[in-house]
């Protein structure tokens, strides 16, 4: 039990469509990555959250956002959804001053 | 972009057997990890290596790092059919802004028949 919960846990979405994914971890845990994980392959780093702010971004398009609140919780928000977005997202967190990074359970979003 | 390439893509043992899984990877590197995932689930880390460390343990785990390489391994001893699961090697990279940005293989999948 890493202490990092996602929701919601699975999603249908139409192309054109936006969606929020949400992410919470635990207390002290300052940094939150999010990843893309396509059907069969390795996660794939989306962005990093450090103290509110974006801290390092993967080979996304801008329609990949995200938001990082004092609470310790995050969002992932993905507009003008394409086929291609279709994947399990994960949220890891680290514990200030460490490297280990706790992943939630994931959301599986489909696009229709 | 897959920072690392596993190997094999799939292993398939019986309990009581050694499994061993290898990765290797581009860059130079601040730490290695390794995760397990079962049936497309959340990701449970499982060993941290960092780049001056050649060997950890732990438990049934045993992990080497060779940097002249740019490979490591990952060993289960004694696998149990829990074992079950598909399992990634993770590379946070050297250089500014890099670190905490995991680049992941695309993972080993790993049968343990009772």
């Amino acid at each position: 039990e890493t202490g990092v919960t996602q929701s919601p846990t699975h999603l249908i979405k139409t192309r054109g469509q936006q969606v929020t994914l949400r992410c919470s971890s635990q207390s002290g845990h300052n940094t939150v990555s999010w990843y893309q994980q396509a059907l069969g392959q390795g996660p794939q780093f989306i962005f990093q959250y450090y103290r509110e702010e974006e801290n390092g971004r993967g080979n996304f398009p801008p329609r990949f956002s995200g938001l990082q609140f004092p609470n310790y919780s995050s969002e992932l928000n993905v507009n003008a959804l394409e086929l291609d977005d279709s994947a399990l997202y994960l949220c890891a967190s680290t514990p200030g001053g460490q490297e280990t990074q706790y992943f939630g359970p994931g959301t599986r979003l489909l696009v229709l | 972009s897959q920072q690392g390439e596993e190997d094999p893509q799939a292993l398939s043992i019986q309990e009581g057997e050694n499994a061993t899984m290898n990765c290797s990877y581009k860059t130079s590197i601040n730490n290695l990890q390794w995760y397990r995932q079962n049936s497309g689930r959340g990701l449970v880390h499982l060993i941290l290596i960092r780049s001056n460390e050649r060997e950890k343990h732990s438990g049934r785990l045993r992990v080497t790092l060779d940097t002249s390489k740019k490979s490591s391994s990952l060993l289960i001893t004694a696998s149990r059919a829990a074992d079950t699961a598909s399992y990634f090697c993770a590379t946070d990279s050297k250089g500014s802004g890099n670190t905490g940005k995991l680049i992941f293989g695309q993972g080993t999948t790993l049968q343990v028949k009772p």
